[in-house]
């Protein structure tokens, strides 16, 4: 059964530091991959995902996630912290073709907090 | 563009009661799944319906829970009696219809928080 690892519940960075929140992934074959954050108040927001092609994919806010197939690994990373990017983040994994939807398996999330 | 709503946003509820959930999709999106987060917990899949059909409903906990979406529009989730494991936010999601490839992303609502006590 495919599952998805957040090891990291809670992280605190100083505004301006640098990102890396981790997400490790089980699964039958290679799956999508993606990353979710949710802010307070709001829905899940997709920030960036994976399909094929540059491992290394950018997404919306400045972040971007490396596709690591030999550690099963999907780090996001971010150089410069904001205090508006404290939030609640989520790695998902979904299958290549679905026949017309995408169920998805999600991590326990990694809540971020950002000290001024 | 209206995103996907939900409705309410909060509800507190006994033991026993039944509680209905509402979504409405984005227009137009043919797909619409329904996910829970137990608290501390990963976000869950609970089922998926394309237009007003189920397409699967693997997630389903038990038969207390009850989904339908009429009409291929708006969605409800149903939870009668209620028991204190079925607090946690249910997710509403939805996406267009694609065959074939995964397009891959989900629009998601702000969750409705269930508490039982």
């Amino acid at each position: 059964a495919q599952s998805v690892t957040q090891p990291d519940i809670h992280i605190t960075v100083s505004e301006g530091a640098s990102l890396e929140l981790r997400c490790n992934y089980s699964y039958g074959a290679t799956p999508y991959l993606f990353w979710y954050v949710q802010s307070p108040g709001q829905g899940l927001q997709l920030l960036l995902k994976y399909f094929s092609g540059d491992t290394l994919v950018q997404g919306i806010k400045g972040f971007e996630a490396e596709f690591k197939r030999s550690q099963s690994s999907f780090n996001l990373r971010k150089p410069s912290v904001h205090w508006s990017d404290a939030a609640e983040y989520f790695c998902a994994v979904g299958p290549t073709f679905t026949g017309g939807g995408n169920k998805l398996t999600f991590g326990t999330g990694t809540q971020l907090k950002v000290e001024l | 563009e209206a995103g996907v709503t939900q409705f309410p946003s909060h509800s507190v509820i006994e033991k026993g009661q039944t509680v209905t959930l509402r979504c409405d999709p984005i227009s137009g999106h043919d797909n619409l799944y329904w996910y829970r987060r137990v608290m501390g917990k990963e976000i869950k899949f609970l089922l998926h319906f394309v237009k007003e059909s189920k397409q699967d409903e693997s997630g389903m906990p038990n038969n207390r829970f009850l989904a339908e979406r009429t009409g291929g529009t708006y969605s409800t989730l149903k939870v009668q009696p209620a028991e204190l494991e079925d607090s946690g936010v249910y997710f509403c999601a939805s996406s267009p219809f694609e065959s074939g490839e995964n397009t891959g992303e989900l629009f998601f609502g702000e969750g409705s928080r269930l508490t039982v006590l």
